[in-house]
């Protein structure tokens, strides 16, 4: 099965900051990630696919780079509906796996 | 407006059976793979099942492989999760999800709401 490492696993920002979240996998897997927000109480919400494609209506503030093993996400100018918890999801192979999240809190 | 409407949810006992169910509108539902993910309050998502478009191959993760199935009806445009030896560590929510392509390696665009299965004694 592949492995997703998320780091940092909880991070303390204020709203106008520029984050960045990463995601580690086991195995090389080409383009195949994808990033999820989850709000508190709430479902999980597809932001970015393969990498660094912005799902429609999704804000530019959002953004994803890598390649191979070694992602990233970006949030440029945190809002305060951005203090969540998010997830990366590999789907180059079966099993699907998710990282293990990363919670965005208020500093 | 895509909508997939989750059901089925509730108190188990250990070892007992369970049908979930979604109920997808506003998309061509045979056109898309169709998955359930789930996740502990509080805790991270675990993939479960998958099925394709045409429902002629199903996925599992190893934690349900033998105990849980995964079925649709394209006429009724609506999939199901039929769990059956239920474990107090199947305890979590349950979300239906979307699959953007017809194979279940492609992303999840919608989820349900979730429904929330409790096995306890």
């Amino acid at each position: 099965d592949i492995q997703l490492t998320q780091s940092p696993s909880s991070l303390s920002a204020s709203v106008g900051d520029r984050v960045t979240i990463t995601c580690q996998a086991s195995h090389h897997i080409s383009n195949f990630l994808n990033w999820y927000r989850q709000k508190p109480g709430g479902v999980p919400k597809l932001l970015i696919y393969g990498v660094s494609n912005l799902e429609t209506g999704v804000p530019s503030r959002f953004s994803g780079h890598g390649s191979g093993t070694n992602f990233s996400f970006t949030i440029s100018g945190l809002q305060p509906e951005d203090f969540a918890t998010y997830f990366c999801q590999q789907y180059d192979r079966l099993p699907l796996t998710f990282g293990g999240g990363t919670k965005l809190e208020v500093k | 407006e895509v909508q997939l409407l989750d059901s089925g949810g509730g108190l188990i006992h250990p070892g007992g059976s369970m049908r979930l169910s979604c109920a997808a509108s506003g998309f061509t539902f045979r056109s898309h793979a169709m998955n359930w993910v789930r996740q502990v309050p509080g805790k991270g998502l675990e993939w479960v099942s998958s099925i394709v478009a045409s429902g002629g191959r199903t996925f599992y993760a190893d934690s349900v492989k033998g105990r849980f199935a995964i079925s649709r009806d394209n006429s009724q445009n609506t999939v199901y999760l039929q769990m059956n030896t239920l474990r107090l560590d199947d305890t979590a929510i349950y979300y239906c999800t979307r699959g953007r392509y017809g194979d279940p390696k492609s992303e999840f665009d919608y989820w349900g709401q979730g429904t929330l299965v409790s096995v306890s004694s």
